[in-house]
């Protein structure tokens, strides 16, 4: 069964610094995408980036970075220079051929000033 | 602004009631998506609906239906309401069905069940 884990249900960093936020996957589909979406207090969500399991190189999207280590089947989102406004909830999500997204938990982050 | 518009944004019902959250997808996306937020089940895929037809299925209970229409927009219908019914309900589009097509997610409609 496909499945997205976070495990870090909270993060702190400070403003103007970079932060990791994990995701680990399993499927054993051989074609998959892998999402992140920003989910802010007002409730929308927000696409980010998205990784394919072909894709050779890292995707980024301005401050944001996909780490893709396919081996590991992980999918850390990095993002540089975090402002206030990235303080979010933040969920890593798996889509299957059909392009039904699978979601992880989530994990709120705050930035602190 | 994703372009996806969901109506209402808010709905207060009481239990054993029958609601309808109404979608507008993306212009020129074909496949819509609708999902289920609740605290405790976290976001979960409900149903999907690729020109019309309905194309994968998930953890959608039978007291819940939806159905996409020719012009494109979706509707999900829940009826026998409970109080565990109660989350946000997203409707996402994309351009199609595939895995490498990102959602676009509307703002949602809130339902609560009292």
């Amino acid at each position: 069964a496909q499945k997205i884990t976070q495990t870090q249900p909270g993060m702190f960093v400070q403003e103007k610094e970079a932060v990791t936020l994990d995701c680990t996957y399993d499927t054993s589909d051989p074609s998959y995408g892998l999402f992140w979406y920003k989910q802010p207090s007002s409730g929308e969500m927000i696409f980010l980036i998205y990784q394919g399991s072909y894709d050779q190189q890292n995707a980024t999207e301005g401050r944001y970075s996909l780490n893709f280590q396919k081996a590991r089947k992980s999918a850390n989102l990095v993002i540089s220079a975090s402002q206030l406004g990235d303080s979010a909830m933040y969920f890593c999500a798996m889509t299957t051929e059909t392009g039904k997204l699978i979601f992880g938990q989530g994990t709120t982050l705050q930035v602190k000033p | 602004d994703s372009g996806v518009t969901q109506t209402p944004k808010h709905l207060i019902t009481a239990t054993g009631q029958r609601v309808t959250l109404r979608c507008s997808p993306r212009s020129g996306d074909l496949s819509v998506y609708w999902y289920q937020q609740s605290l405790d089940q976290g976001l979960q895929f409900l149903i999907q609906y690729y020109n019309g037809e309905e194309r994968a299925k998930g953890n959608i209970l039978e007291r819940f239906s939806a159905q996409q229409f020719p012009d494109l927009h979706s509707e999900l219908n829940l009826s026998s309401l409970e109080l565990g019914d109660s989350a946000l309900y997203f409707c996402a589009s994309s351009a199609s069905g595939g895995l490498s097509y990102e959602q676009y997610f509307g703002p949602g409609t809130r339902l609560t069940v009292t």
